[in-house]
């Protein structure tokens, strides 16, 4: 089947405007993680869920970030008021349970001017 | 808790030479390690992952990855690099059994010089 997608790819948005990321992840993968890729930082790890519910929020940077899913399926990331601070690649990956291999979506380039 | 260490962000190589890239982590508990390729304006894929049984690892496009324990390493080999080697390479660990959050290395850069 299709491998975990992102949209939008690009996305340029002003400061302290909101944003919606979102992730399809693989069909029965019933995990699914938010990492941020900045330039010369490596993965970091934003938050993790199993099913629908995030049993692990502990690497979203502050109370701006939020994230849900439904249906134990699409997930949305979400930045209110983006700071310039807030422009990386956002990857998405699932595994098809929690421990498991994960695969990555392609990223979202969030930049904030 | 547990962490990762890639040794050199940038290691470059002659093509057809040995690819050698270092990873050493740390982990409470029996770890799994993970190594992932990320090629230009791509996701992450995965190379390969060692779990439990046999140490030395092989993955896709002929890279090898041998887990010591008494060396807490996990380093990624090619014998021959080839040009479509070139991309970043991310080490990662995590804990076994259940969730266990996967953490990264900061990534390695190989180019491949002609």
């Amino acid at each position: 089947g299709a491998g975990v997608s992102q949209s939008p790819s690009n996305k340029v948005t002003e400061k302290g405007k909101d944003v919606e990321l979102r992730c399809d992840p693989i069909s029965g993968h019933t995990a699914l993680y938010w990492y941020r890729q900045s330039l010369g930082q490596g993965l970091e790890f934003l938050i993790y869920f199993q099913g629908n519910s995030a049993p692990d929020k502990s690497g979203l940077p502050s109370d701006r970030f939020s994230a849900e899913r439904t249906g134990g399926s699409v997930s949305t990331l979400t930045i209110q008021r983006t700071q310039q601070e807030d422009s990386a690649v956002y990857l998405c990956a699932s595994s098809f349970s929690r421990g498991d291999t994960q695969y990555f979506g392609p990223g979202t380039r969030l930049t904030v001017l | 808790a547990q962490s990762v260490t890639q040794l050199g962000s940038h290691v470059s190589v002659s093509e057809g030479a040995l690819v050698l890239l270092r990873c050493n982590y740390s982990s409470s508990v029996p770890p799994y390690l993970f190594w992932y390729v990320q090629y230009p304006n791509q996701g992450l894929q995965l190379l390969l992952k060692y779990t439990t049984g046999a140490t030395l690892v092989k993955g896709i496009n002929g890279f090898e990855a041998e887990f010591k324990k008494s060396e807490t390493s996990f380093h990624l080999t090619k014998p021959s690099a080839h040009m479509s080697d070139a991309a970043e390479y991310f080490c990662a660990v995590s804990a076994t059994g259940g969730y266990q959050k996967v953490t990264f290395g900061t990534g390695t850069k190989l180019q491949v010089i002609p």
